[in-house]
Protein backbone atom coordinates (compact mmCIF):
# COMPACT_ATOMS: atom_id res chain seq x y z
CA UNK A 1 0.00 0.00 0.00
CA UNK A 2 1.19 3.32 -1.48
CA UNK A 3 1.45 6.23 1.11
CA UNK A 4 0.61 8.19 -1.97
CA UNK A 5 -2.50 7.12 -2.51
CA UNK A 6 -4.43 7.33 -6.38
CA UNK A 7 -7.90 5.93 -7.69
CA UNK A 8 -7.00 2.93 -9.43
CA UNK A 9 -9.42 3.72 -12.67
CA UNK A 10 -10.78 7.22 -14.02
CA UNK A 11 -12.60 7.28 -17.59
CA UNK A 12 -13.71 10.02 -20.06
CA UNK A 13 -15.24 10.19 -23.74
CA UNK A 14 -12.92 11.91 -26.45
CA UNK A 15 -12.88 15.31 -26.15
CA UNK A 16 -13.34 15.46 -22.31
CA UNK A 17 -11.59 16.49 -19.08
CA UNK A 18 -10.14 14.22 -16.35
CA UNK A 19 -8.62 14.34 -13.40
CA UNK A 20 -6.21 12.10 -11.13
CA UNK A 21 -5.70 13.58 -7.70
CA UNK A 22 -2.40 11.96 -5.66
CA UNK A 23 -3.58 11.71 -2.05
CA UNK A 24 -0.57 12.04 0.44
CA UNK A 25 0.26 13.59 3.40
CA UNK A 26 2.20 15.81 5.80
CA UNK A 27 5.06 13.15 5.80
CA UNK A 28 5.15 13.57 1.67
CA UNK A 29 3.36 16.04 -0.29
CA UNK A 30 2.78 18.24 2.64
CA UNK A 31 6.30 18.83 3.60
CA UNK A 32 7.13 20.57 0.30
CA UNK A 33 8.69 17.78 -1.49
CA UNK A 34 7.74 17.88 -5.60
CA UNK A 35 5.41 16.11 -7.32
CA UNK A 36 5.92 14.09 -10.68
CA UNK A 37 3.84 12.18 -13.41
CA UNK A 38 4.54 9.14 -15.46
CA UNK A 39 3.17 8.01 -18.50
CA UNK A 40 3.25 4.53 -18.89
CA UNK A 41 1.47 2.66 -22.38
CA UNK A 42 1.35 -0.99 -22.22
CA UNK A 43 4.05 -2.79 -22.50
CA UNK A 44 6.42 0.21 -22.59
CA UNK A 45 8.21 1.95 -19.72
CA UNK A 46 7.13 5.04 -18.09
CA UNK A 47 8.01 8.52 -19.93
CA UNK A 48 7.83 11.59 -17.80
CA UNK A 49 5.06 13.82 -17.86
CA UNK A 50 4.97 16.39 -15.37
CA UNK A 51 8.36 17.33 -13.31
CA UNK A 52 8.66 19.62 -10.10
CA UNK A 53 4.39 19.96 -9.65
CA UNK A 54 3.77 21.67 -12.96
CA UNK A 55 6.42 21.67 -15.63
CA UNK A 56 5.85 19.85 -19.03
CA UNK A 57 9.20 18.29 -20.45
CA UNK A 58 9.68 19.19 -24.25
CA UNK A 59 7.24 17.60 -26.44
CA UNK A 60 4.55 16.80 -23.71
CA UNK A 61 1.49 18.42 -25.48
CA UNK A 62 -0.19 21.25 -23.14
CA UNK A 63 -3.43 18.96 -23.18
CA UNK A 64 -1.62 17.85 -20.06
CA UNK A 65 -1.22 20.39 -16.86
CA UNK A 66 -0.22 19.49 -13.02
CA UNK A 67 -0.44 21.26 -10.07
CA UNK A 68 0.08 20.92 -6.15
CA UNK A 69 -2.06 22.09 -2.85
CA UNK A 70 -1.58 21.11 1.02
CA UNK A 71 -1.29 17.14 0.95
CA UNK A 72 -2.64 16.52 -2.49
CA UNK A 73 -1.04 16.89 -6.41
CA UNK A 74 -3.25 16.21 -9.45
CA UNK A 75 -2.94 16.04 -13.31
CA UNK A 76 -5.38 17.38 -15.44
CA UNK A 77 -5.84 15.89 -18.92
CA UNK A 78 -8.01 18.39 -21.51
CA UNK A 79 -9.43 17.12 -24.76
CA UNK A 80 -9.15 13.67 -24.07
CA UNK A 81 -7.50 11.34 -27.20
CA UNK A 82 -7.81 7.78 -27.76
CA UNK A 83 -3.90 7.54 -27.60
CA UNK A 84 -4.19 8.44 -24.11
CA UNK A 85 -5.24 5.36 -22.08
CA UNK A 86 -2.54 4.16 -20.35
CA UNK A 87 -1.43 4.16 -16.28
CA UNK A 88 -0.63 6.82 -14.86
CA UNK A 89 2.06 7.32 -11.66
CA UNK A 90 2.77 9.97 -9.36
CA UNK A 91 5.85 10.30 -7.58
CA UNK A 92 7.56 12.21 -4.60
CA UNK A 93 9.60 11.62 -1.34
CA UNK A 94 8.07 10.40 2.08
CA UNK A 95 10.66 12.11 5.33
CA UNK A 96 8.79 9.22 7.36
CA UNK A 97 10.60 6.20 5.32
CA UNK A 98 13.15 8.21 3.92
CA UNK A 99 12.37 6.82 0.39
CA UNK A 100 11.34 8.12 -2.95
CA UNK A 101 7.66 7.21 -3.38
CA UNK A 102 5.16 6.47 -6.33
CA UNK A 103 1.55 6.43 -6.02
CA UNK A 104 -0.43 3.08 -6.87
CA UNK A 105 -1.14 3.92 -10.49
CA UNK A 106 -4.52 4.79 -12.25
CA UNK A 107 -5.81 3.55 -15.15
CA UNK A 108 -7.11 5.65 -17.93
CA UNK A 109 -9.59 4.70 -20.09
CA UNK A 110 -11.02 6.54 -22.93
CA UNK A 111 -14.58 5.20 -23.30
CA UNK B 1 20.34 11.84 -27.20
CA UNK B 2 20.65 9.67 -23.92
CA UNK B 3 19.97 6.14 -23.85
CA UNK B 4 20.04 3.48 -21.29
CA UNK B 5 20.12 -0.06 -21.59
CA UNK B 6 19.87 -2.91 -19.15
CA UNK B 7 21.46 -6.27 -19.44
CA UNK B 8 21.62 -9.25 -17.20
CA UNK B 9 20.39 -13.00 -17.02
CA UNK B 10 16.06 -12.65 -17.31
CA UNK B 11 16.24 -15.78 -14.65
CA UNK B 12 17.44 -15.39 -11.27
CA UNK B 13 17.47 -18.73 -8.39
CA UNK B 14 16.32 -18.36 -5.04
CA UNK B 15 18.56 -17.06 -2.56
CA UNK B 16 20.83 -16.17 -4.87
CA UNK B 17 21.73 -12.71 -6.05
CA UNK B 18 20.33 -10.71 -8.95
CA UNK B 19 22.68 -8.57 -11.61
CA UNK B 20 21.83 -6.09 -13.54
CA UNK B 21 24.19 -3.40 -15.40
CA UNK B 22 22.91 -0.34 -16.87
CA UNK B 23 25.02 1.10 -20.28
CA UNK B 24 24.50 4.36 -20.60
CA UNK B 25 25.00 6.38 -24.10
CA UNK B 26 25.17 10.48 -24.54
CA UNK B 27 25.86 11.51 -21.35
CA UNK B 28 28.45 10.63 -19.17
CA UNK B 29 27.08 9.78 -15.38
CA UNK B 30 30.05 11.09 -14.22
CA UNK B 31 28.64 14.80 -15.28
CA UNK B 32 25.77 15.11 -12.76
CA UNK B 33 22.38 13.71 -12.44
CA UNK B 34 21.68 10.62 -10.68
CA UNK B 35 21.70 6.96 -11.71
CA UNK B 36 18.92 4.34 -10.32
CA UNK B 37 17.01 2.15 -10.60
CA UNK B 38 12.82 1.12 -10.36
CA UNK B 39 11.39 -2.31 -10.75
CA UNK B 40 7.74 -3.01 -12.00
CA UNK B 41 6.38 -6.61 -10.79
CA UNK B 42 3.91 -8.28 -12.84
CA UNK B 43 0.91 -6.23 -13.06
CA UNK B 44 1.68 -3.82 -10.29
CA UNK B 45 3.02 -0.18 -9.76
CA UNK B 46 6.33 1.17 -9.92
CA UNK B 47 8.96 0.42 -6.88
CA UNK B 48 11.77 2.74 -6.64
CA UNK B 49 15.07 0.71 -5.91
CA UNK B 50 18.26 3.23 -5.00
CA UNK B 51 20.09 5.54 -6.93
CA UNK B 52 23.82 6.74 -7.47
CA UNK B 53 24.38 10.44 -7.71
CA UNK B 54 27.60 11.66 -10.20
CA UNK B 55 29.93 11.56 -7.61
CA UNK B 56 29.64 8.08 -6.04
CA UNK B 57 27.12 8.21 -3.05
CA UNK B 58 24.40 6.07 -2.89
CA UNK B 59 20.98 5.91 -1.90
CA UNK B 60 18.28 2.56 -1.19
CA UNK B 61 14.82 1.91 -0.48
CA UNK B 62 14.54 1.78 3.05
CA UNK B 63 13.38 -2.37 3.28
CA UNK B 64 15.92 -3.28 0.51
CA UNK B 65 18.68 -1.60 2.20
CA UNK B 66 20.38 -4.68 3.69
CA UNK B 67 20.34 -6.36 0.07
CA UNK B 68 20.81 -4.12 -2.06
CA UNK B 69 23.97 -2.16 -3.84
CA UNK B 70 24.29 -0.14 -6.84
CA UNK B 71 27.69 0.59 -8.13
CA UNK B 72 29.20 2.69 -10.97
CA UNK B 73 32.25 2.11 -13.39
CA UNK B 74 32.81 5.69 -15.12
CA UNK B 75 35.17 3.92 -17.15
CA UNK B 76 32.63 2.11 -19.30
CA UNK B 77 29.71 4.48 -18.82
CA UNK B 78 27.75 1.76 -16.73
CA UNK B 79 26.37 1.52 -13.38
CA UNK B 80 25.06 -1.77 -11.85
CA UNK B 81 22.44 -3.06 -9.48
CA UNK B 82 22.63 -5.95 -7.37
CA UNK B 83 20.15 -7.64 -5.38
CA UNK B 84 21.19 -10.55 -2.41
CA UNK B 85 19.46 -13.53 -1.10
CA UNK B 86 16.50 -12.74 -4.11
CA UNK B 87 12.86 -14.58 -3.14
CA UNK B 88 10.16 -14.64 -5.78
CA UNK B 89 8.99 -10.85 -4.49
CA UNK B 90 11.58 -9.86 -6.56
CA UNK B 91 10.28 -10.81 -9.99
CA UNK B 92 9.69 -7.68 -11.76
CA UNK B 93 10.42 -5.85 -14.85
CA UNK B 94 14.30 -3.55 -13.52
CA UNK B 95 14.09 -0.10 -15.17
CA UNK B 96 17.46 1.77 -15.22
CA UNK B 97 17.14 5.80 -15.32
CA UNK B 98 18.53 8.84 -14.95
CA UNK B 99 17.15 10.98 -12.46
CA UNK B 100 17.43 14.83 -12.12
CA UNK B 101 18.79 17.68 -9.50
CA UNK B 102 16.66 20.33 -10.34
CA UNK B 103 13.27 19.24 -8.07
CA UNK B 104 13.15 17.62 -4.80
CA UNK B 105 13.05 15.06 -4.81
CA UNK B 106 14.69 14.24 -8.06
CA UNK B 107 12.19 13.23 -11.24
CA UNK B 108 13.13 10.64 -13.37
CA UNK B 109 13.58 11.88 -17.60
CA UNK B 110 15.29 9.06 -19.18
CA UNK B 111 14.64 5.22 -18.74
CA UNK B 112 15.94 2.11 -20.41
CA UNK B 113 13.58 0.10 -21.75
CA UNK B 114 13.12 -2.39 -18.84
CA UNK B 115 14.38 -5.77 -18.56
CA UNK B 116 12.29 -8.98 -17.08
CA UNK B 117 13.77 -10.83 -14.23
CA UNK B 118 12.13 -13.52 -12.74
CA UNK B 119 12.99 -15.54 -9.79
CA UNK B 120 12.44 -19.48 -9.79
CA UNK B 121 13.96 -22.69 -8.97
Amino acid sequence: QSVLTQPPSVSGAPGQRVTIFCTGSSSNIGAGYDVHWYQQLPGTAPKPLIYGNNNRPSGVPDRFSGSKSGTSASLAITGLQAEDEADYYCQSYDTSLSDVVFGGGTKLTVL
Amino acid sequence: QVQLQESGPGLVKPSETLSLTCTVSGYSISNNFYWGWVRQPPGEGLEWVGSISHSGSTYYKSSLKNRVTISRDTSKNQFSLKLSSVTATDTAVYYCLRGTMTTNPSSFDYWGQGTLVAVSS
